[in-house]
């Protein structure tokens, strides 16, 4: 069974470009977390999917960030424009429907703002 | 704010002795805890979780521990081994599984 997988694996981009993140869940995994760690610091929760529907967006920091998820499967994660501060790597991590606590994360992709 | 601590940022042990690794909460309303690890350039993968209702959970060398009117945590590996070297983060969630809070984590080196 494949993983969670993340493109691009890594991003160096210019301050006030635009960047689009891409997650694919495990097939059937409902829910789609997206986090971002700052280097050294925490794990940031960022939003949290079932499905196609946003179930909380209360961690994504402020409008420059626009997540979706069409159809209930891959998602996408787009900055813009991008900040020195959103550099990160982001990741993210998919579980069963119910399952919340069981989440499987992807390799996670770098972003460098320069 | 952060929810999630782990106060200590590295630890060094010697092959086959404890490890033993700290996290603290603030939330009350946290009713599940979970330990992941992290090897470089990888993501995060589960490795052992708790619920609030028990105060011990064993998985092989693994145990984890949870102190819950100190809020406290902690992950027990005995005996250590050099493979288990990786960052472990500590996180928890409240009964909807909305949200996720890890802690900065922790850097383990086991020593040969």
């Amino acid at each position: 069974e494949a993983g969670v997988t993340q493109f691009p694996s890594h991003s160096v981009i210019e301050k006030g470009q635009t960047v689009t993140l891409r997650c694919d869940p495990i097939s059937g995994h409902d829910n789609l977390y997206w986090y971002r760690r700052v280097m050294g610091k925490e794990i940031k929760f960022l939003l949290h999917f079932v499905k196609e529907s946003k179930q909380d967006e209360s961690g994504m920091p402020n409008n420059r960030f626009l997540a979706e998820r069409t159809g209930g499967t891959y998602s996408t994660l787009k900055v813009q424009p991008a900040e020195l501060e959103d550099s990160g790597v982001y990741f993210c991590a998919s579980s069963q429907f119910g399952r919340y606590n069981e989440q499987f994360f992807g390799p996670g992709t770098r972003l460098t703002v320069l | 704010d952060q929810q999630v601590k782990q106060n200590s940022p590295s630890l060094s042990v010697q092959e086959g002795r404890i490890s033993i690794l700290n996290c603290d909460y603030t939330n009350s309303m946290f009713d599940y805890f979970l330990w992941y690890k992290k090897y470089p350039a990888e993501g995060p993968t589960f490795l052992i979780s708790i619920s609030s209702i028990k105060d011990k959970n064993e998985d092989g060398r693994f145990t984890v521990f949870l102190n819950k009117s100190a809020k406290h945590l902690s992950l027990h590996i005995v005996p250590s081994q050099p493979g288990d070297s990786a960052v472990y983060f500590c996180a928890a969630s409240d009964s909807t599984g909305n949200q996720f809070y890890f802690g900065t984590g922790t850097s383990l080196t086991v020593i040969p």
